[in-house]
């Protein structure tokens, strides 16, 4: 089993619908990340949670260390926003190395 | 100010050549971290780094790869005698202090032929 698990695997929804994409983790964590992949491959790094909630514009991502799970909410969703999102943790041993989720392909269709 | 700069951004090399990837922080940014991601597989860290010192390479594989952040210029990941399981894409991130803050460069794709 992965240290970190996504769900879904994959998700087509139409413009405007409200996204949630889901991570849970297994390990002790001092952070999580959720990052973004477009096609042709650059990451860009959306959120770096270590409790709470944070937003940006029309993404929201909140964690429950308790529960060792994290989600990212997308509200009136744009295909501009079709990518690949992914959950990393940085793990509280071992201080620098995070491990990732496997991703979330996400397509918003018109 | 630049952000995280790799290059090559595509760089194909045939079945025992060497690879040479290279990654240039953010200014004021002394933490460097490589990452691996196999073709449909997730991201995988490798090494990180700080000037002249490797940190953590538990995630290096044990032969042929090697990397530093020499005191002058960029990291450098090398690749020696490249074979075909090698292709990937090769991501760097930068910190000013650790890896709770990254920012990430466009990666370099290596295709072995």
């Amino acid at each position: 089993k992965n240290e970190v698990e996504q769900s879904p695997q994959n998700l087509t929804a139409q413009e405007g619908e409200f996204i949630t994409i889901n991570c849970s983790y297994s390990v002790g964590i001092s952070a999580l990340h959720w990052l973004q992949q477009h096609p042709g491959g650059g990451i860009v790094s959306l959120f770096m949670l270590s409790s709470g909630k944070k937003k940006h514009g029309r993404l929201i991502a909140t964690i429950n260390i308790q529960e060792k799970h994290s989600s990212l909410h997308i509200t009136a969703s744009h295909p501009r926003d079709s990518a690949v999102y992914i959950c990393a943790v940085l793990l509280i041993q071992g201080a620098q190395k995070l491990v990732f989720g496997q991703g979330t392909r996400l397509t918003i269709n018109p | 100010n630049a952000g995280v700069m790799q290059n090559p951004r595509h760089l194909v090399r045939r079945r025992g050549q060497e690879a040479r990837l290279r990654c240039s922080p953010m200014k004021g940014h002394s933490h460097v971290y490589w990452y691996r991601q196999l073709p449909e597989e997730g991201l995988k860290f490798m090494v990180y780094l700080q000037k002249e010192n490797i940190i953590d390479e538990s995630g290096m594989p044990k032969e042929r790869f090697s990397a530093e952040f020499p005191k002058e210029g960029p990291s450098i990941l090398r690749i020696q005698q490249v074979v075909r399981g090698d292709s990937a894409a090769y991501f760097c991130a930068s910190s000013p202090f650790g890896a709770n803050v990254l920012t990430f460069g466009a990666g370099s794709r290596l295709t072995v032929l």
